[in-house]
């Protein structure tokens, strides 16, 4: 089945950016039925979804981070990943990629398969 | 936005026993064009990512044990564990997917009493 495989710097430095990875396994991030998206849960509190993708379509980012977020996807090594540029304390949390299911129409569904999750602390 | 709002924040629930948890939605859910609501539950133990139970509000999940029922429309809904097993300790958070940013409610943490 899918298994998604979180990847990247631990510990990112106030103002820089932070970039993720994510590997895709026992399936293809050129599926027609998902977008791949990245979610971020700071610790205590709700997830947050950032934004996602469809293999072969712009990105779409929340609002909250657009500014400061890109979201690519590399069909040749089935990976999508994240960029979180001048990134503050208030960044840090449990970076999740995850599958998410999609209309034929391109309407977002839920999010069927995760990835482990990532630990990003922002500190100097 | 649409906000969730859940509730208890916090509870604890005998073995053996029910479990309700409520959310509600700072503005319905149901899509008019194919009557559905675009509401999810997820269960996220620590350490763990969140799992998908319940999708389209009652929907449940392969896999997940048939004590997990989702129920509500429009604005209101409730996720019910029946005979409350020990592996069911998590935090249980819901989810619209009607509109961005697709948000979570802050979760309700279900502790065994």
């Amino acid at each position: 089945q899918v298994q998604l495989q979180e990847s990247g710097p631990g510990l990112v430095k106030p103002s820089e950016t932070l970039s993720l990875t994510c590997t895709v396994s026992g399936g293809s991030v050129r599926s027609v039925s998902h977008y791949w998206t990245w979610v971020r849960q700071p610790p205590g509190k709700e997830p947050e979804l950032i934004g996602y993708i469809f293999y072969n379509g712009s990105p779409v980012y929340n609002p909250s981070h657009k500014s400061r977020v890109t979201i690519s996807v590399d069909t040749s090594n089935s990976q999508f990943s994240l960029k979180l540029n001048s990134v503050t304390a208030a960044d840090s949390a449990v970076y999740y990629c995850a599958r998410v299911l999609k209309s034929r129409e391109g309407h977002v569904y839920y999010m069927d398969v995760w990835g482990k999750g990532t630990t990003v602390t922002v500190s100097s | 936005d649409i906000e969730m709002t859940q509730s208890p924040d916090s509870l604890a629930v005998s073995l053996g026993e029910r479990a309700t948890i409520n959310c509600k939605s700072s503005q319905s859910v149901l899509w008019s064009s194919d009557n559905r609501n675009y509401l999810a539950w997820y269960q996220q133990k620590p350490g763990q990512p969140p799992k998908v139970l319940i999708y389209w509000a009652s929907t449940r999940e392969s896999g997940v044990p048939d004590r997990f029922t989702g129920s509500g429309s429009g604005t209101d809904f409730t996720l019910t564990i029946n005979s409350l097993q020990a592996e069911d300790v998590a935090v249980y958070y819901c989810q619209q997917y009607y509109s961005s940013p697709y948000a979570f409610g802050q979760g309700t943490k279900l502790e065994i009493k």
